[in-house]
């Protein structure tokens, strides 16, 4: 079980420039979740997933767009990327029934130059 | 505002004692609590729980202590080895919105051998 994979591990975008992270999960998971890690500020939540067909917002979700594909993918995107977007970026998923426990991916280390 | 805080960014202890991580919170609606070990360039990884309803949880090595009234939890690492050394999250998640998990800013430990 490869669990949750996020792809790309390495980009360096310039400001203006649009791009996706992408991350999708072979759990059967049904809520999905997009993090950011900064120095000093931990982890924030940028969007969430409960379930497929649904998303909302986190504390930071300024400056992103989230699609949940299907149950498998949940996608992040910037349309215009800010250098105060320069973060790692980590996806992660749950189960909700009875469990409590977040599965993180490896995470998308982003540089906006 | 930081709803999970980690006072503490750092912890240096010798191989064998005894490391103790502490966590503070201010929202009274968080029920369930966990800890998460994160090693460079790794997502973080899930390493002990506790609910609300219990004030002490035990997993080998690894104790989490819930003090409700200080609104405080610690992490309890007895004997600590070098391979501990990784940062380490405290997150929590509301009642309410049991979706979101809200997460510290770390504390990075570093045992020394």
């Amino acid at each position: 079980n490869a669990g949750v994979t996020q792809t790309p591990k390495f980009q360096v975008l310039k400001t203006g420039q649009s791009m996706t992270l992408q991350c999708a999960q072979d759990m059967n998971h049904n809520s999905m979740y997009w993090y950011r890690q900064d120095p000093g500020m931990g982890l924030r939540l940028i969007y969430y997933s409960a379930s497929e067909g649904t998303t909302d917002k986190g504390e930071v979700p300024n400056g992103y767009n989230v699609s949940r594909l299907n149950k498998r993918e949940f996608s992040l995107r910037l349309e215009s990327a800010a250098p105060s977007q320069t973060s790692v970026y980590f996806c992660a998923s749950r189960q909700p029934t009875g469990a409590n426990v977040l599965t993180f991916g490896a995470g998308s280390r982003l540089t906006v130059l | 505002d930081q709803q999970v805080k980690q006072n503490s960014p750092s912890l240096s202890v010798q191989e064998g004692r005894i490391s103790i991580l502490n966590c503070d919170y201010t929202n009274s609606m968080f029920d369930y609590f966990l800890w998460y070990k994160k090693y460079p360039a790794e997502g973080p990884t899930f390493l002990i729980s506790i609910s609300s309803i219990k004030d002490k949880n035990e997993d080998g090595r690894f104790t989490v202590f819930l003090n409700k009234s200080a609104k405080h939890l610690s992490l309890h690492i007895v004997p600590s080895q070098p391979g501990d050394s990784a940062v380490y999250f405290c997150a929590a998640r509301p009642l309410l919105t049991g979706n979101q998990f809200y997460f510290g800013t770390g504390t990075s430990l570093t045992v020394i051998p």
